[in-house]
């Protein structure tokens, strides 16, 4: 009864190497996100999408292209991977203008780049 | 830009104590201010939610106050407990947009 689930949670591969984090939330939320956490555990917002769109895209290498192909589902994709992609990357869901904009987050992938 | 400050970057405390986790931004036009608790390799739990018309909310020994005017929020513990060892993050969302900020984090000790 998980309610933000991420996979792999784990993840280790080589420099230059293409991999994809999947994330589903079942709370019947309308909005969900991805934030990456460095090293020094600073956490960032990268997505943000609502109802299958994308909302919000920050600065972000356009190696990373996220796909939402349901308002349960947001999967993250990395290609060409660089050793400062490693980091924990969180995937989390909210409900968007209808709820109180509470925030809940996954377990975390913590990827790590050779 | 917002910007979201957390004050101390880390505590420790005797088992027992009271505690203030200090978070101040620096854009006082918010939708909610989030107080949120992460366990080492773990994701982030929610621990309180302030939305902008609100002073306050109370969750059993945590208490969370936001002064909008000023920029602040606070996370108080009472009876603190070793299992209350975390990191502590504050997080803003703006008026406008769903981008939720957040600060650096404190990490908290408390000593049994």
């Amino acid at each position: 009864d998980t309610a933000v689930s991420q996979t792999p949670k784990y993840l280790v591969t080589q420099m230059g190497n293409d991999k994809s984090i999947k994330c589903e939330q079942n709370l019947g939320h309308d909005t969900m996100y991805w934030y990456k956490q460095d090293s020094k555990k600073f956490l960032k917002i990268m997505f943000s999408y609502n109802n299958k769109e994308l909302i919000i895209n920050e600065t972000v290498p356009n190696r990373f292209s996220p796909k939402s192909p349901d308002k349960a589902h947001l999967n993250l994709h990395i290609n060409s991977l660089e050793l400062g992609d490693s980091a924990v990357y969180f995937c989390a869901s909210s409900l968007g203008d209808r709820g109180t904009g509470e925030l809940f987050f996954g377990e975390g992938s913590r990827l790590t780049v050779l | 830009k917002q910007e979201v400050t957390q004050i101390p970057a880390a505590l420790s405390v005797p088992e027992g104590e009271n505690l203030v986790l200090n978070c101040s931004f620096t854009d006082s036009a918010i939708y909610n201010l989030q107080w949120f608790r992460q366990d080492p390799g773990k994701g982030l739990t929610s621990l309180l939610l302030i939305q902008s018309s609100q002073r306050e909310q109370t969750s059993g020994r945590l208490n969370a106050s936001l002064d909008k005017s000023s920029g602040r929020s606070t996370l108080y513990i009472a009876a603190s407990q070793p299992g209350d060892s975390a990191t502590y993050l504050c997080a803003v969302r703006r008026e406008y947009g769903n981008k939720l900020v957040f600060g650096a984090g404190t990490i908290l000790r408390v000593k049994s």
